[in-house]
């Protein structure tokens, strides 16, 4: 089992569907993160999670509901979103430590239509 | 308000030596953080520093100057696999397990023979 695995890997969806991106970790991390990458902008953060509770939401558009079972898993609900929300979506997971640094899984591209 | 900058684009030659500069304005600091990014791939950890300093890993080196707000990637004896873009991110807090990472928006160098 990779670090960080997301799925689905691409998502094609219509402004008026309800989808869901899935994350989950094998690494025993406690916090979760979901950042969105857009073709030349810096990756955004768009929340976090700490032992299932969200620690942060960036002013993130409620049509993004998060959701976080375990610490393990990380899902996006996705809702009447808009074409302007296409972009690379990355879960992350981290622990404490001296570093504490970021794993990322490979992303879901997703298109709005 | 945070700001990242580091070059769009670099190019440079197999074998060679080649520096990526980032400069940070951010309202916190709490450590520098040096990601790789190949092309349909997840960000993967280069290097860390949070204190004034040169780190060596390997082909790999990064230094931070945080009085001049300034950090560096260098990549020695250049390969064609080091293809990639590099995102240099700052870590604006560090609460427990989470991390709040803000990244530039990343350096694409290309490799030639």
């Amino acid at each position: 089992e990779t670090g960080v695995t997301q799925t689905p890997r691409h998502l094609v969806m219509g402004m008026t569907n309800k989808k869901s991106l899935k994350c989950e970790q094998h690494l025993g991390h406690n916090a979760m993160y979901w950042y969105k990458q857009s073709a030349k902008k810096p990756l955004e953060l768009m929340f976090v999670y700490n032992f299932k509770e969200q620690t942060e939401n960036n002013s993130v558009p409620s049509r993004f509901s998060p959701e976080c079972p375990n610490s393990s898993h990380l899902f996006l609900h996705l809702h009447t979103l808009q074409p302007e929300d296409s972009a690379l979506y990355l879960c992350a997971s981290s622990q404490g430590g001296s570093t504490g640094e970021l794993f990322f899984g490979e992303g879901s591209r997703l298109t709005v239509l | 308000g945070q700001n990242i900058d580091q070059p769009t684009e670099m190019t440079a030659t197999e074998g060679a030596i080649v520096q990526i500069n980032c400069t940070y304005q951010t309202s916190g600091f709490n450590g520098l953080f040096w990601y790789q990014q190949h092309a349909g791939e997840a960000p993967t950890f280069l290097s860390y520093n949070v204190l004034d300093g040169l780190e060596e890993k390997g082909r790999f080196s990064s230094f931070l100057s945080r009085s001049k707000g300034y950090s560096y990637l260098l990549l020695k004896e250049l390969q064609m696999k080091d293809s990639a873009s590099y995102l240099c991110a700052v870590r604006d807090q560090y609460g427990g397990a989470t991390n709040k990472l803000i990244f530039g928006t990343g350096t694409l160098l290309a490799v030639q023979p």
